[in-house]
C-alpha cells in the first residue's frame, strides 16, 4: 500500500527548531518529486516546500525561506523538513505529499497525503 | 506568482443537487496545469482532478473539471452525502505551488 506517515511534531516555543521527517512506504520513492504543505487551524493549505526526486532542485514559500530546509535520504525513503527559528504563524498541522508525476519534479499536482504531524509554537 | 481565487465560499446545496465551483487564476495557467482536491473534516486532502479535466484513480464520474486559460470550474453532477466537505484548487507546473482558499459544500 502506498503511504506517508509523518512524525517529528510538537510543541516548541518561538525561536526554537523541529525537525519533520516522513517515512514511504509502497511506491519507489527516488522516482518521485516531495512536499511538505501545511494547514493552520481552521484555515485552507499552504505549499511549504518541494524538493525533486535526487535532493538537487529545492523550492521554498516566501514565508519560511531562510528558515526551514528540505531534504531526503532516498536509501532510507525518508522526507525531512528542519525548521528553524519558529513563529507562532507557524502553528500548523504538516503534511507531507507526492508529487503525481513520475518526472522527479516536485511542482505538479499532489496524488498521496500523509496524515500529517502538528507542530505547535506558543510561549 | 499567481494568485488564485474560489468561488462561492460556500455552496449551500440538498444531496442530489448539482455544484458548480469556481476557480479564477491571475495569470494564464500554462498546460491546464490545474488541480483540485478534496478533504473532509479531519482528513487530509484528496486528490479529484489534475491536468483541469482528468480524474485521480477512483474518482466517480459525477466528478468533473472543465476549463483552460484563467478560469476553470469543478462540476459534482449530483450530490451524495459524501460528497459535503471543503474544495481546493490549486496552479502546479511551476514553484511555488498555489492553492485557492477553498469552497465549502455544506448541506442545505
Amino acid at each position: 500500500e502506498v503511504q506517508l506517515v509523518e512524525s517529528g511534531g510538537g510543541v516548541v516555543r518561538p525561536g526554537g527548531s523541529l525537525r519533520l521527517s516522513c517515512a514511504a512506504y509502497g511506491f519507489s520513492f527516488d522516482d518521485y518529486g516531495m512536499n511538505w504543505v501545511r494547514q493552520a487551524p481552521g484555515k485552507g493549505l499552504e505549499w511549504v516546500s518541494g524538493i525533486n526526486w535526487n535532493g538537487d532542485s529545492t523550492g521554498y514559500a516566501d514565508s519560511v525561506k531562510g528558515r526551514f530546509t528540505i531534504s531526503r535520504d532516498n536509501a532510507k525513503n525518508a522526507l525531512y523538513l528542519q525548521m528553524n527559528s519558529l513563529r507562532v504563524e507557524d502553528t500548523a498541522l504538516y503534511y507531507c505529499v507526492r508529487a503525481g508525476d513520475q518526472s522527479g519534479y516536485y511542482f505538479y499536482y499532489m496524488d498521496v497525503w500523509g496524515n500529517g504531524t502538528t507542530v505547535t509554537v506558543s510561549s | 506568482e499567481s494568485v488564485l481565487t474560489q468561488s462561492p465560499g460556500t455552496l449551500s446545496l440538498s444531496p442530489g443537487a448539482r455544484a458548480t465551483l469556481s476557480c479564477r487564476s491571475s495569470q494564464s495557467v500554462n498546460s491546464n496545469y490545474l488541480a483540485w482536491y478534496q478533504q473532509k473534516p479531519g482528513q487530509a486532502p484528496r486528490l479529484l482532478i489534475f491536468g483541469a479535466s482528468s480524474r485521480a484513480t477512483g474518482i466517480p464520474d459525477r466528478f468533473s473539471g472543465s476549463g483552460s486559460g484563467t478560469d476553470f470550474t469543478l462540476t459534482i453532477s449530483r450530490l451524495e452525502p459524501e460528497d459535503f466537505a471543503v474544495y481546493y484548487c490549486q496552479h502546479y507546473g511551476s514553484s511555488p505551488g498555489t492553492f485557492g482558499q477553498g469552497t465549502k459544500v455544506e448541506i442545505k
